[in-house]
């Protein structure tokens, strides 16, 4: 089992919708958790971390995680082509031990 | 805001030619970062340093060494470059390596052609 999964798309949505990306992730020692954004050729950008259990809302974006489920979430509202990229997980099991899902590719049509 | 920055955004070398890629960042952190992406593969780490002069192998450390002289640089260095070895190479940064501080800053990256 890989250690943090996504699906990797390509997930599309049309402008304006919900954009609902999933993550789970196998160490239940994990203790942080990230979603970078990653447009084509670039290199990531840091959307959102989020340490504790519940939501976490930044603008239109929010984070959702379930520690008991090792579950973890990104829902992008309102969804714009802009948003259209490659979205990554990323979960920091302890001090530096960082591990990255292979990434879910939004496309958001106009 | 954090800035990270990388020597070169491409860069193609011949095989078995020694290579050098540089990262420099401007956050006083204390953690740096070098990992490659290859298209299915993911992100995956090659080796990070907590503090000058110390380093720690990750996962792919293979045909890589690193150089870490001055808190704000860290250097990737390509032994005998192979053709294996092209791929697009980030840099990261972190202030530290615990929950609230552990949030990695990346740099533009490399995209690094071995012939």
């Amino acid at each position: 089992q890989k250690e943090v999964e996504q699906n990797s798309g390509p997930l599309s949505v049309p402008e304006g919708a919900i954009a609902s990306l999933n993550c789970t992730y196998s160490d239940r020692g994990s203790q942080s958790f990230f979603w970078y954004r990653q447009y084509s050729g670039k290199s990531p950008e840091l959307i959102m971390s989020i340490y504790s259990n519940g939501d976490k809302e930044d603008g239109r974006f929010t984070a959702q995680l379930n520690k008991a489920s090792q579950y973890v979430s990104l829902l992008i509202r309102d969804s714009q082509p802009s948003d259209s990229a490659t979205y990554l997980c990323a979960v920091n099991l302890y001090n530096n031990d960082m591990r990255f899902g292979a990434g879910t590719r939004l496309t958001v049509k106009p | 805001d954090v800035k990270v920055t990388q020597s070169s955004r491409y860069l193609v070398k011949r095989t078995g030619e020694k290579v050098f890629l540089e990262c420099v960042q401007d956050m006083d952190h204390e953690n740096m970062f070098w990992y490659r992406q290859d298209p299915g593969l993911g992100l995956r780490l090659i080796y990070f340093s907590y503090d000058v002069k110390m380093k720690e192998k990750g996962d792919i450390p293979e045909g890589y060494s690193v150089s870490r002289e001055k808190k704000e640089r860290f250097s990737l260095i390509l032994e005998s470059a192979s053709t294996n070895q092209t791929s697009m190479y980030l840099c990261a940064s972190s202030l530290f390596g615990l929950a609230g501080s552990d949030t990695q800053y990346f740099g533009p990256g490399t995209r690094l052609t071995v012939l």
